[in-house]
């Protein structure tokens, strides 16, 4: 079946430092790759996605590759700020049969950045 | 403004009192699906539901069930809550296919004493 590993957390980071959240992943077929981000008090929402291998998904400074052959899609900032604070959960999309639509996420790894 | 409204945010309740999470979505989606989150384990898949009256289990169905009367509605129903099911839920809507966002909930609270 799909599963999704991230990084062990919590992480604590200065402001301005470079950000690394680990992400493997485990599918048959082709998967769609997913970082969702989960503000206190709020739901997740999308912060970046990839379709297929290769494809590097970008937004707000963040950004993740999808790299087929080591199963991997890693997020990486340059300079993280406080406003960055929060959960980060990676997740996978497969196509057809019982998977139709679902997400298969990661534990989260929860992120705090202080100034 | 596209969203998924969960209510109520939060909720403590009795066991075995049954209680429903409502959950609407104005997109016009197709797929609707209910997670629950807990520490640790991330997000796993309660019911979903591909349209109008087609639901399935996902991967943590036991003590649930669900209903797809409308399109745009998708309640949760713990018919015999147990304090096991004290966890943090969304509902979610998706157009359905794996390349396609998912719209989440602000999340329901639950906790059963």
């Amino acid at each position: 079946g799909n599963s999704v590993t991230q990084m062990e957390g919590p992480v604590t980071l200065s402001e301005e430092a470079f950000l690394t959240i680990n992400c493997t992943y485990t599918a048959t077929g082709y998967p769609s790759l997913f970082w969702y981000v989960q503000y206190p008090g709020e739901g997740l929402q999308l912060l970046l996605k990839a379709t297929k291998a290769d494809d590097k998904g970008s937004n707000k400074g963040f950004e993740a590759t999808y790299r087929k052959e080591t199963t991997s899609f890693h997020l990486e900032k340059g300079s993280v700020q406080v406003s960055d604070s929060a959960v980060y959960f990676c997740a996978l999309a497969n196509a057809g049969g019982t998977s139709y639509g679902k997400l298969t996420f990661g534990q989260g790894t929860i992120l705090t950045v202080h100034p | 403004e596209a969203q998924v409204t969960q209510n109520p945010r939060y909720l403590i309740t009795v066991t075995g009192k049954k209680l429903t999470v409502t959950c609407s979505q104005n997109m016009n989606h197709e797929y609707m699906s209910w997670y629950r989150q807990d520490p640790g384990l991330g997000l796993r898949q309660i019911y979903y539901s591909m349209n109008v009256e087609v639901t399935d289990k996902g991967d943590v169905p036991e003590g649930y069930k669900v209903s797809r009367k409308e399109k745009r509605n998708f309640p949760l129903i713990l018919e015999s809550p147990s304090p096991n099911q004290t966890s943090l839920y969304f509902c979610a809507s998706s157009l359905g296919h794996r390349t396609t966002e998912a719209f989440f909930g602000q999340g329901t609270r639950l906790t059963v004493v």
